[in-house]
């Protein structure tokens, strides 16, 4: 299995300017997750969806967070516009909609710096 | 909110020993709890769960202990070895409630000394 599959790894930009961030969960799986992880604030839930329909965004920082999922195997994550503190690492991650027992396996992550 | 947390930021071992990595929670309706790796540069990766009608588990080298008294979690790794040396995060979820994401703590990084 190909895993969870981010783009790109490294990003640098200015801030003002559009971040898009890519995502192929793992095949099959009902349930997709975006993280942003900071040293301050450790692994925060941003927003997931099930069968492509988003359920939760409430740990979307603000209006200038956006997510999408137009199909069961592809997601982005867009800020627009971007500034310095977005700069952190964003992780997706999916999993089986199997009850009880919720292991979620991620990606290797985006790591962005916004200057 | 409810969040899980971790008692140690670092966490160093010599090569060989056992280590033993803690986590408290304070969601009691926490239903099902992980132990996730993280090596520098690359997301968690899964290491071991444990439901909460269970109170200990074993896998390879490693076993999670879980006490609902308390409300914590532990995890051990027998025989550590350098490749154990990452970030070691607990994480709870709630299944009853309807979450389906998982709450993460802050993570201990556990540092192996040759």
């Amino acid at each position: 299995d190909a895993g969870v599959i981010q783009s790109p790894r490294h990003e640098v930009t200015e801030m003002g300017q559009e971040v898009t961030l890519r995502c192929k969960p793992i095949s099959g799986h009902d349930y997709l997750f975006w993280y942003r992880q900071t040293m301050m604030r450790g692994l925060e839930l941003l927003i997931y969806f099930n069968n492509n329909v988003p359920i939760d965004d409430s740990g979307m920082p603000e209006d200038r967070f956006s997510a999408k999922m137009p199909n069961a195997s592809f997601s982005t994550l867009k800020i627009q516009p971007s500034e310095p503190r977005d700069s952190a690492v964003y992780f997706c991650a999916s999993r089986y909609d199997r009850g009880v027992g919720n292991t979620i396996y991620f990606g290797e992550g985006s790591w962005l710096t916004v200057v | 909110g409810e969040s899980v947390g971790l008692h140690l930021p670092t966490l160093s071992v010599q090569e060989g020993d056992n280590s033993i990595i803690n986590c408290a929670y304070s969601n009691s309706a926490s239903d099902y709890f992980i132990w996730y790796k993280q090596e520098s540069g690359k997301g968690p990766q899964f290491i071991i769960d444990i439901r909460s009608n269970m109170d200990k588990r074993q896998g390879q080298r490693v076993t999670v202990l879980l006490n609902k008294t308390v409300k914590h979690l532990s995890l051990q790794i027998a025989a550590t070895q350098p490749g154990d040396s990452a970030v070691y995060f607990c994480a709870e979820n709630n299944d009853g409630g309807g979450a389906d994401g998982l709450t993460f703590g802050k993570g201990t990084h556990l540092i192996i000394q040759p």
